[in-house]
């Protein structure tokens, strides 16, 4: 596999309960990004990492949301007592370090608050 | 904040139609991005570009670094064109998106 990965690709929750969505680069990536995007919208940047160390965060991610690359491969976006406003496609992306670097984006994770 | 604009917001075409979708930023960016978004959610990156003009197939993207502008153009339209258009600039490690121009191209 080449490309980036994310699981699971669709989750549906009821308000309240916690979910955590993974997203694995591609091998030789070491930036990772989060976005979020709700319908008719596009992608919102939402948190980075290069390497194991989260270097942005969005005003979007609140202190509900967390996100970790503990051994700088796979990352795990985590949403705490979830709203019925998380309802959006989060979507990853990886690149190689450098600026502007083109990002490879992974299918994205459906997430429906009920 | 860099602010992204897309026009037009949809788009339908005859199969064969040159189409032109413009993008507009508000401040300097290291980089302009098109990106084609299909139903389902994936995003596949077409064009990274800083200057000029790049081409690839039957897409064409421009940039005007002064007026702050580009423009993707698809010669030729076909109906597998059909999805959602999306242009990024970039500015550091910073993305910022535009709305998006639904095309749908009709046989």
């Amino acid at each position: 596999d080449t490309g980036v990965s994310q699981d699971p690709r669709h989750k549906i929750t009821k308000r309240g309960q916690n979910v955590t969505f993974r997203c694995d680069p591609i091998s030789e990536h070491n930036r990772l990004y989060w976005y979020r995007q709700t319908l008719g919208q596009g992608p919102e940047f939402l948190t980075y990492f290069q390497n194991e160390a989260q270097l942005e965060k969005s005003r979007l991610l609140s202190d509900r949301f967390s996100a970790e690359r503990p051994k700088g491969s796979f990352s795990t976006l985590e949403i705490q007592r979830t709203e019925q406003g998380d309802s959006a496609m989060y979507l990853c992306a990886s690149s190689v370090t450098g600026t502007d670097n083109e990002q490879f984006f992974g299918p994205g994770t459906r997430l429906t608050v009920l | 904040k860099n602010e992204v604009e897309q026009s037009p917001q949809n788009l339908t075409a005859q199969e064969g139609e040159f189409i032109t979708i413009n993008c507009s930023y508000s401040v300097g960016i290291s980089a302009l991005h098109w990106l084609q978004q299909h139903p389902g959610g994936g995003i596949v990156s077409l064009f990274m570009l800083s200057s000029g003009k790049k081409k690839h197939g039957r897409l064409i993207a421009t940039i005007n670094i002064q007026e702050k502008h580009s423009s993707l153009h698809i010669t030729a339209s076909h109906p597998r064109d059909s999805a959602v258009y999306i242009c990024a600039s970039s500015a550091g490690n910073q993305f910022y998106f535009g709305t998006g121009t639904s095309l749908t191209v009709i046989p």
